[in-house]
């Protein structure tokens, strides 16, 4: 398993700002992916992100908008810029680890929003 | 875009085993059925995954249908704590989409005492 820890926890932002978000993994893994949860609602993947190059986005999802670095294999950031009320939402990392079942590990989620 | 149905709700008493169903018609012979589940304010947590065998670990059974049409997953006995958003998602294990996870809206089960 790894334990993933993401700052701030929470925040309250005003529109038009940007809010950068930091996950932490315990240990190095291949996979990280930022996902979005809007209230009441289940999680929609944002991007995979990947060390060393591009982040690769879903559709709807764009790099000025939602920009991600990947420095090394334990680090991570998510930034959600020019914000406004839509964006208020839960974010979560998580990661995935090689060989096993694949299956990934969520981070606890920093909970946006924006007034 | 999600690939299963899910009942929305389903409840069941404290001690009681929870069956929850899931539909994936249109399961390709290489995407898996992972479960996943999310407790109120929580990332979500893996439980279990299959191909078309059926699996058992310290948490859960699935019960995957010959036809891989269907899946039910098992908690042989609910406590209060069980209560959560249960997902159930179908996907490839490998390949272009490694580790991409496609979400539901996946069925709220609650433990009744």
């Amino acid at each position: 398993s790894a334990v993933i820890s993401q700052k701030p926890s929470r925040d309250i932002c005003q529109r038009g700002t940007s809010l950068t978000i930091q996950c932490q993994v315990d240990s190095q893994v291949t996979m990280m992916f930022w996902y979005r949860q809007q209230p009441g609602q289940s999680l929609t993947l944002i991007a995979t992100a990947n060390q060393g190059s591009e982040a690769t986005y879903e559709s709807g999802f764009v790099i000025d908008k939602f920009p991600i670095s990947r420095p090394n294999l334990t680090f991570s950031t998510l930034t959600v810029s020019n914000m406004s009320p839509e964006d208020s939402s839960i974010y979560l990392c998580s990661v995935g680890l090689a060989g096993g079942g694949n299956e990934q590990f969520f981070g606890p989620g920093t909970r946006l929003t924006v007034l | 875009d999600a690939k299963t149905t899910q009942p929305p709700s389903m409840d069941c008493a404290e001690g009681r085993a929870a069956n929850l169903p899931c539909n994936h018609s249109t399961i390709s012979g290489n995407e898996y059925v992972y479960w996943y589940r999310q407790i109120h304010s929580q990332g979500p947590q893996y439980i279990i995954h299959g191909l078309k065998n059926n699996e058992t670990n310290e948490m859960a059974s699935l019960i995957i249908t010959e036809d891989r049409k269907s899946s039910t997953l098992i908690l042989p006995h609910a406590t209060l704590r069980d209560t959560a958003v249960y997902y159930c998602i179908v996907r490839v294990a490998g390949g272009s989409t490694l580790g991409r996870l496609y979400f539901g809206r996946g069925t709220q089960l609650t433990v009744w005492p």
